[in-house]
């Protein structure tokens, strides 16, 4: 699985748009780019994931740059409950024996 | 629909002593992976059953074992516990290998 590098942490206001980045530079051709993440304490939560065009759901947004090189999770109006540590992940789908490799992650801290 | 459940939540061992963690999918899913989280090394796989076969191992040694029974519940093993078996372990279930992984709570393992 590709190597993917993020920021070990941001900070958003309450209220605005937090911005994730995520580099995968080496990403294949057939991996897709995984977000998670985790509140303190608890289970990772999964949030949402692309192949090479925009995702959206009702958590987030997904970019993915043409180059597919690189990725952001857009959090559109975060909140208090969104602090956590997200996890930016890339595996090929749908294919039996591939673990998510987590990496350190970026802790977002959003505040009032 | 429920979420994936771990029981027990919370556990304190004895070093030498063995433990059995278990862990109930999503309905419909038919894949277990399990993860160990420590503060130094972070979330890694340990590892994916599915049907009943393990199908992807992590680097772990052999103390850590586990198996899957026909109505896809999962159990995981750890035999003569360390002290750094300490740590959170979380199982995650999918549909099918490959898929999006949901992760439950959690079991909190204490070695003394």
């Amino acid at each position: 699985d590709a190597k993917t590098t993020q920021p070990p942490s941001m900070d958003c206001a309450e209220g605005r748009a937090a911005n994730l980045p995520c580099n995968h530079s080496t990403i294949s051709g057939n991996e897709y780019v995984y977000w998670y993440r985790q509140i303190h304490s608890q289970g990772p939560q999964y949030i949402i994931h692309g192949l090479k065009n925009n995702e959206t759901n009702e958590m987030a947004s997904l970019i993915i740059t043409e180059d597919r090189k690189s990725s952001t999770l857009i959090l559109p109006h975060a909140t208090l409950r969104d602090t956590a540590v997200y996890y930016c992940i890339v595996r090929v789908a749908w294919q039996a024996g591939t673990a998510l490799i987590f990496g350190k992650g970026t802790t977002l801290s959003v505040s009032s | 629909k429920a979420g994936v459940t771990q029981t027990p939540r919370y556990l304190i061992k004895t070093r030498g002593q063995q433990v059995t963690l278990s862990c109930s999918p999503i309905s419909g899913h038919r894949s277990v992976s399990w993860y160990q989280q420590t503060p130094g090394q972070g979330l890694q796989f340990l590892f994916e059953y599915f049907s009943e076969t393990q199908r992807n191992k992590g680097n772990f040694p052999g103390r850590f074992s586990g198996r899957q029974f026909s109505n896809s519940r999962s159990e995981m093993n750890v035999s003569t516990l360390e002290l750094g078996d300490s740590a959170l372990y979380l199982c995650a279930s999918s549909l099918s290998p490959g898929f999006e992984q949901y992760f439950g709570p959690g079991t909190r393992l204490t070695v003394t």
